[in-house]
């Protein structure tokens, strides 16, 4: 089946620290691969995808890699803020006939202290 | 701007007692989701409307119908709410076809509570 592992939290970090959090994917096909952002209290963001094999996915300094290879999807920022605290969620996309369907990872809470 | 809106951000039901959830948007996406999550976890997909053709998940309680009268707006029915229903629900919608190549828009979630 198709499935996404992503490393537990809570994750906390000094600001300017450098960030990695890990995802891998289980799937069959060839899937999409995302990452999206929860603040507190609000609904899901897409931080940043990925639609193929070797894509690099950016935005806001995030960065992350689609590796078919090891089939990860690690998300990495050079120095974090605080104000990058939130819940960040690893996602698949499968492609279906009529409509896709996203698979997210349990989600790893980022905390950065001042 | 384009998004997705859904009312209320703060809901309180009694036991028991029916509710309607509701989203709306105007990126006049074809796909639309209902999700379902509870504290500290993951979304959970509960169905998906594909036009007017609905899609329900197969583990998704009977407790919960949704509504798509037109292509702007979706709704969340649940019958009989339960303690265990408390949760923040989320719409998302999505452009379908090529859909897994985009990301889903996500509205900023109701919240629902059981009393």
């Amino acid at each position: 089946g198709n499935s996404v592992t992503q490393m537990e939290g809570p994750v906390t970090l000094s600001e300017e620290a450098f960030l990695t959090i890990n995802c891998t994917y289980t799937a069959t096909g060839y899937p999409s691969l995302f990452w999206y952002v929860q603040y507190p209290g609000e609904g899901l963001q897409l931080l940043l995808k990925a639609t193929k094999a070797d894509d690099k996915g950016s935005n806001k300094g995030f960065e992350a890699t689609y590796r078919k290879e090891t089939t990860s999807f690690h998300l990495e920022k050079g120095s974090v803020q605080v104000s990058d605290s939130a819940v960040y969620f690893c996602a698949l996309s499968i492609g279906y006939s009529s409509a896709s369907k996203i698979i997210f990872g349990s989600g790893t809470r980022l905390s950065i202290r001042p | 701007d384009a998004m997705v809106i859904q009312n209320p951000r703060y809901q309180v039901t009694q036991f028991g007692k029916p509710v309607t959830l509701s989203c709306s948007q105007t990126l006049n996406h074809n796909v639309m989701y209902w999700y379902q999550q509870k504290s500290s976890q993951a979304p959970k997909l509960l169905f998906h409307y594909y036009d007017k053709d609905f899609n329900n998940e197969a583990d998704t309680p009977d407790n919960f119908q949704s509504r798509r009268p037109n292509t702007s707006f979706c709704f969340l029915d649940i019958r009989s709410p339960g303690l265990g229903d408390a949760a923040m629900y989320l719409c998302a919608t999505s452009r379908g076809g090529l859909g897994s190549t985009y990301g889903y828009t996500f509205g900023s979630g109701t919240r629902l509570t059981v009393v």
